[in-house]
């Protein structure tokens, strides 16, 4: 039990474009689901953390307007990279728990490349 | 701010083999400290945690414990098989709802038969 499935799982695009990133939680509600960027050999770092109903909290750095996020049902959370840039491409990880308290559950990730 | 630190990899071993994989935090409270393992094509697995200083974490043969003195949470297993070949990543959570982790790098494992 407690999957969580991201659709796709890499995307090339050209820059100016923007790509919709889905999270799924296949066997659970996920009252609360995060996002989580990347890079080559570092960490992951945490973009966002939204709750199903709720505006996203986004984490200091991060643009808002760049990186859009939607939890509109208790299985499901978008990432929409708007106007994509090449220093936007990386891979792209939620995650998605019950509630406080509750283990975060991970996606595969997503691989995004802009050309 | 809070930050995890790992050992570089990639760790390589022979099957049955002693692994530790070393880690360390810097964090201005107590942090609640966690493994995580990723196999090949898959999500992050919540491998082990512990909570409160000298706390034992344990799963699958895999521990590691919180040692406040040292700021450290070293990951071992006793004898280690090919099937444990993965990336193994460290973390932290300052608050108590466990929700936001701040992960190490990753240490990628390789065991050969």
């Amino acid at each position: 039990g407690a999957v969580v499935s991201q659709h796709p799982s890499w995307v090339i695009c050209k820059s100016g474009t923007s790509v919709k990133i889905e999270c799924r939680s296949l066997d659970f509600q996920a009252t609360t689901m995060f996002w989580y960027r990347q890079f080559p050999k570092q960490s992951l770092m945490l973009m966002a953390t939204s709750n199903e109903g709720s505006k996203a909290t986004y984490e200091q750095g991060v643009e808002k307007d760049k990186f859009l996020i939607n939890h509109a049902s208790l299985t499901l959370s978008t990432l929409t990279v708007t106007s994509a840039h090449p220093e936007d491409s990386s891979f792209y990880i939620c995650s998605a728990s019950r509630g406080l308290g509750d283990t975060q559950y991970f996606g595969p990730g997503t691989r995004l490349t802009v050309l | 701010g809070d930050s995890v630190t790992q050992m570089e990899g990639p760790v390589t071993l022979s099957e049955e083999a002693f692994l530790t994989i070393n880690c360390t935090y810097t964090a201005t409270g107590y942090p609640s400290l966690f493994w995580y393992v990723q196999y090949p094509g898959e999500g992050l697995q919540l491998l082990l945690k512990a909570t409160k200083a000298d706390d034992k974490g344990s799963n699958k043969g895999f521990e590691a414990t919180y040692r406040k003195e040292t700021t450290s949470f070293h990951l071992e297993k006793g004898s280690v098989q090919v099937s444990d070949s993965a990336v193994y990543f460290c973390a932290l959570s300052m608050n108590t709802g466990f929700q936001k982790l701040v992960f190490g790098t990753g240490t990628r494992l390789l065991v050969s038969p």
